[in-house]
């Protein structure tokens, strides 16, 4: 088992330009989510997905959609970067079927900056 | 929105050491957990705790659950040089599912005492 896995792990943009970042696991997890973290923020919840087909914004999704491809697969795009979203960017899963089985696991992140 | 409250942000420890942490917050949550983070890599589960009281082990490492549900504590005995990190609890509002998100603190950073 690969866990949870995220490309690419680093990415350098202009101010404008879009991309996707990449997440997948391979735990037969129900829930996916994609979190921010900034010096002494800790993590935000930009946007999750309860199970395949649903997604719903968290704490701080303005400047980002969501793609749930499949149920393995949970993407983010941002369609005009900003400087602002300079961050570590990280993918979280769980079973998201009752207490017990709700622990998040993490990939190791995407590092992104926005010049 | 929520809110978790971790301290202390940072420490410096020799080896040796025991360490505190704790997290309190105004809410109440059903869950508990509590992450490691090393440089450069994802948060890795340390300990989840699932009940008010509960006082659970992982090595060196003894968390407990607050028994208001309010608040956890994370303790290191005899720490080592790889306990170093940074350590961030985290809170669940619901008995599970994703809709019970969890809420960061913002992390207890531990450093080797120069």
């Amino acid at each position: 088992n690969a866990g949870v896995t995220q490309n690419p792990k680093f990415q350098v943009l202009k101010t404008g330009q879009s991309m996707t970042l990449q997440c997948a696991q391979d735990m037969n997890h129900n829930s996916m989510y994609w979190y921010r973290q900034d010096p002494g923020m800790g993590l935000r919840l930009i946007y999750y997905s309860a199970s395949e087909g649903t997604t719903d914004k968290g704490e701080v999704p303005n400047g980002y959609n969501v793609s749930r491809l499949n149920k393995r697969e949970f993407s983010l795009r941002l369609e005009s970067a900003a400087p602002s979203q300079t961050s570590v960017y990280f993918c979280a899963s769980n079973l998201g079927e009752g207490q017990g089985t709700d622990t998040q696991y993490f990939g190791p992140g995407t590092r992104l900056t926005v010049l | 929105g929520q809110q978790l409250n971790q301290s202390p942000q940072s420490m410096f420890i020799q080896e040796g050491e025991d360490v505190s942490m704790n997290c309190t917050s105004s809410s109440i949550f059903n869950t508990w957990l509590w992450y490691k983070q090393d440089p450069g890599e994802g948060p890795v589960l340390l300990i989840a705790l699932y009940k008010a009281g509960e006082l659970t082990s992982n090595g060196r490492l003894t968390a407990q659950f607050g028994i208001t549900r309010k608040d956890s504590f994370l303790n290191i005995s005899a720490s080592i040089p790889s306990d170093v990190g940074i350590y961030f609890c985290a809170g669940q509002l619901t008995d599970g599912g994703s809709q019970g998100n969890l809420i960061f603190g913002k992390g207890t950073k531990l450093s080797v005492k120069p």
